[in-house]
């Protein structure tokens, strides 16, 4: 079993639609949860950082937290067709200096 | 700048060749990451530099040769690689150890293996 489950997708939504993903991880050691954006023959762009259980709301973007169970999403309200892309869940311990990443969900968004 | 800057973007190299890629940050970051991707797999961790000394080789092969002149600057140095070891090549930084604020990845350098 995966530290760290994400959906491969790919997840298909109409523009302008919630886009909604998540992940589930099983080391209760993981304290900092990110997720990130990566365009085709890109590097991963960082979009979201927390180290909370809750909610945290940038922009379109919210990411929610549930220690408790696991758990982590993320939403993409109005979603554009330029936000089609793979997006990936990270998450580190306190010890730091080593992400352990999700497989990606390809996500895409239809005019 | 808030930044990470690799170079060269593409590189096609044979088996017997030396290459080096280059990684370049002015954020102030003191922790700095080599990442490698293969197509449609998440970012796997080779290496991490923090205050400029080498803390973590996650069990690469000795082919790949880090080097970290200055907490600017993050080297890859490539020789006698095989075809396999084509793929993205992802530069990191952060703050620090415990990448506060999370990380910052450059665009990456693709790399075929011939």
């Amino acid at each position: 079993q995966k530290e760290v489950e994400q959906d491969p997708g790919p997840l298909s939504v109409p523009e302008g639609a919630i886009v909604s993903l998540n992940c589930t991880y099983s080391n209760s050691a993981f304290q900092y949860f990110m997720w990130y954006r990566q365009y085709s023959r890109k590097g991963p762009e960082l979009l979201m950082y927390t180290y909370s259980s809750g909610n945290k709301e940038d922009g379109r973007f919210t990411a929610q937290v549930d220690k408790s169970s696991k758990y982590i999403s993320l939403f993409i309200r109005d979603s554009q067709p330029s936000d089609s892309a793979t997006y990936l869940c990270a998450m580190e311990r306190a010890a730091g200096n080593k992400l352990t990443f999700g497989g990606g969900t390809r996500v895409l968004v239809k005019p | 700048d808030t930044e990470v800057t690799q170079t060269p973007k593409h590189l096609v190299m044979g088996m017997t060749n030396k290459k080096s890629l280059k990684c370049e940050q002015h954020m102030g970051h003191r922790a700095m990451y080599w990442y490698k991707q293969k197509a449609k797999k998440p970012p796997e961790l080779m290496f991490v530099y923090s205050y400029e000394k080498l803390s973590i080789n996650e069990s690469v092969p000795s082919r790949f040769s880090p080097e970290c002149p200055n907490s600017s600057l993050l080297n890859l140095h490539l020789h006698a690689l095989q075809p396999e070891d084509s793929a993205l090549y992802l530069c990191a930084s952060s703050w620090d150890r415990r990448g506060d604020y999370g990380y910052t990845f450059g665009s990456g350098t693709r790399l075929t293996v011939v």
